[in-house]
């Protein structure tokens, strides 16, 4: 199994441009989790879902928009990108009931 | 909600010596807490965890305390390597209807083993 893997890994946008951040899991986990994690700082939810079709918002969802067509699937759109989004963009997953969750590598993002 | 809080931010030991980390939590209904290393520039990985039917787990150099009555968990690293330096996240965990996971996370803990 490939896990949790993410693309880009690193991207450089400037204000007020969009992007996508893509997110797949190949461990057929229902819950599909994505953090940001600014410099030096703990893990923030973005949004979550919790299977196909079923998303919600999370602690700092301002900015950011998500859709799960899938289970394995779960990307992250920016709009009108602001240097506040200047993060690094960890993708997760878990199983159903208390687990481990799974991240990604992560995608570094700079906006400038 | 649930709230973690994670003492200290940062840590700095000899190697060789222990290293401990403390983590409280508010909401009793939390009944997984796992923790996490972070290494530089890396993904968090699940390192120990423990269930809330069990006062303490260990896995070779490192060990991790429950304590429900007071709401706190530790995690403890013996005989610290240089390897260890990373950045340690506690979590509490929730299982809400239809399976859902509620996880928050601590602040972490940045750890400095010195040789």
């Amino acid at each position: 199994n490939a896990g949790v893997t993410q693309t880009p890994k690193f991207r450089i946008l400037k204000i007020g441009q969009s992007m996508t951040l893509q997110c797949t899991q190949d461990m057929n986990h229902n819950y599909m989790y994505w953090y940001r994690q600014d410099p030096g700082m703990g893990l923030k939810l973005i949004y979550y879902s919790v299977g196909a079709g079923i998303t919600d918002k999370g602690e700092v969802p301002n900015g950011y928009n998500v859709s799960r067509s899938t289970t394995e699937d779960f990307p992250l759109r920016l709009e009108l990108a602001a240097p506040s989004q200047t993060s690094v963009y960890f993708c997760a997953s878990t199983t159903a009931g208390a687990g481990e969750v799974y991240f990604g590598p992560g995608t570094r993002l700079t906006v400038t | 909600g649930e709230n973690v809080e994670q003492h200290p931010s940062t840590l700095s030991v000899q190697e060789g010596d222990s290293a401990v980390i403390k983590c409280t939590y508010s909401d009793s209904a939390s009944n997984y807490f796992p923790w996490y290393k972070q290494e530089l520039g890396k993904r968090p990985q699940l390192i120990i965890d423990i269930r809330s039917n069990v006062g303490e787990k260990k896995d070779q150099r490192i060990a991790v305390t429950l304590n429900k009555t007071a709401k706190h968990f530790s995690l403890h690293i013996t005989e610290t390597q240089p390897e260890d330096s990373a950045v340690y996240f506690c979590a509490a965990s929730i299982g809400l209807a239809g399976g859902y996971q509620k996880v928050t996370f601590g602040t972490g803990t940045k750890l400095q083993v010195i040789p």
